[in-house]
C-alpha cells in the first residue's frame, strides 16, 4: 500500500521562500521518478518539477525554473520542493506524485496548500 | 512548449457514452495518460499508455491515441463518473510533463 503525505504548506508573503516535503511509504523514492504537481484554486493540474531515478536529472516548468528546486533524501524516503521568490501565481495546492508505467503518475498525495499573500 | 487541448466540458445522460478528447501535435507518437479528479480529492489515474486500465478501473473506461488526438471513452456513464478529467503526456524533447486543461464531465 503506497502512501504519500505532503507537508510544509502555509501562508507566506511574496518574495519569501518555503520548502515542501513529501513522505512516502510503500514506495521508495530512489526508484521511480518523482514529481510535484500543483493546482491553483479552481484551476487545472500544472506540472511543476520532476526528479528522475538517480536524482541527477531534474526538470522544471518554465514558470518555476530558477526559483524552485526538487530534491530527495533517499535515506528518509522524502521528496522536497524548495521554493524561492514566491509570487501570488504560486498560490496552489501542491501534490507530490510517484511515477508508474509509461510516465504516468500512479500515486498521489492529498496535497499541501501554499498561499502567497501580503 | 508542448500543448494539450481539451474541451472545457462534456455532458452526457446516464447510460450513454462520453468521449473526452485531448489534442496535441503528433500526440499519437506519445504515451497519453488520463486522470479523474473529483471535488476535494487528489487525481486518480484511470488510463495509462493510451489504453491500459489500472487495476480497479472499470472496463467501461477505454482509451485511444492516434494522429493529433487522444481520447478517453466512458461507456454506460454513471452518476459517479462525474468529475474533471485530465490528459497528460511527456514532452521528451524537454523532459517536461504536460497536462491538458481538463474537461468537466457532467452527468445529466
Amino acid at each position: 500500500q503506497v502512501h504519500l503525505e505532503e507537508s510544509g504548506g502555509g501562508v507566506v508573503q511574496p518574495g519569501t521562500s518555503l520548502t515542501l516535503s513529501c513522505a512516502a511509504s510503500g514506495v521508495t523514492f530512489s526508484r521511480p521518478p518523482s514529481h510535484w504537481v500543483r493546482q491553483a484554486p479552481g484551476k487545472g493540474l500544472d506540472w511543476v518539477a520532476s526528479t528522475l531515478y538517480d536524482g541527477s536529472n531534474e526538470y522544471y516548468a518554465d514558470s518555476v525554473q530558477g526559483r524552485f528546486f526538487i530534491s530527495r533524501d533517499n535515506s528518509k524516503n522524502i521528496l522536497y520542493l524548495h521554493m524561492n521568490n514566491l509570487t501570488g501565481d504560486d498560490t496552489a495546492l501542491y501534490y507530490c506524485a510517484a511515477e508508474g508505467e509509461g510516465g504516468s503518475f500512479v500515486h498521489w498525495g492529498q496535497g499541501t496548500l501554499v498561499t502567497v499573500s501580503s | 512548449s508542448y500543448v494539450l487541448a481539451q474541451p472545457p466540458s462534456v455532458s452526457v445522460a446516464p447510460g450513454q457514452t462520453a468521449t473526452i478528447t485531448c489534442e496535441g501535435t503528433n500526440i499519437g507518437s506519445k504515451s497519453v495518460h488520463w486522470y479523474q479528479q473529483k471535488p476535494g480529492q487528489a487525481p486518480v489515474l484511470v488510463m495509462y499508455y493510451n489504453d491500459d486500465r489500472p487495476s480497479g478501473i472499470p472496463e467501461r473506461f477505454s482509451g485511444s491515441n492516434s494522429g493529433d488526438a487522444a481520447s478517453l471513452t466512458i461507456t454506460r456513464v454513471e452518476a459517479g463518473d462525474e468529475a474533471d478529467y485530465y490528459c497528460q503526456a511527456w514532452d521528451t524533447s524537454r523532459g517536461h510533463r504536460v497536462f491538458g486543461g481538463g474537461t468537466k464531465l457532467t452527468v445529466l
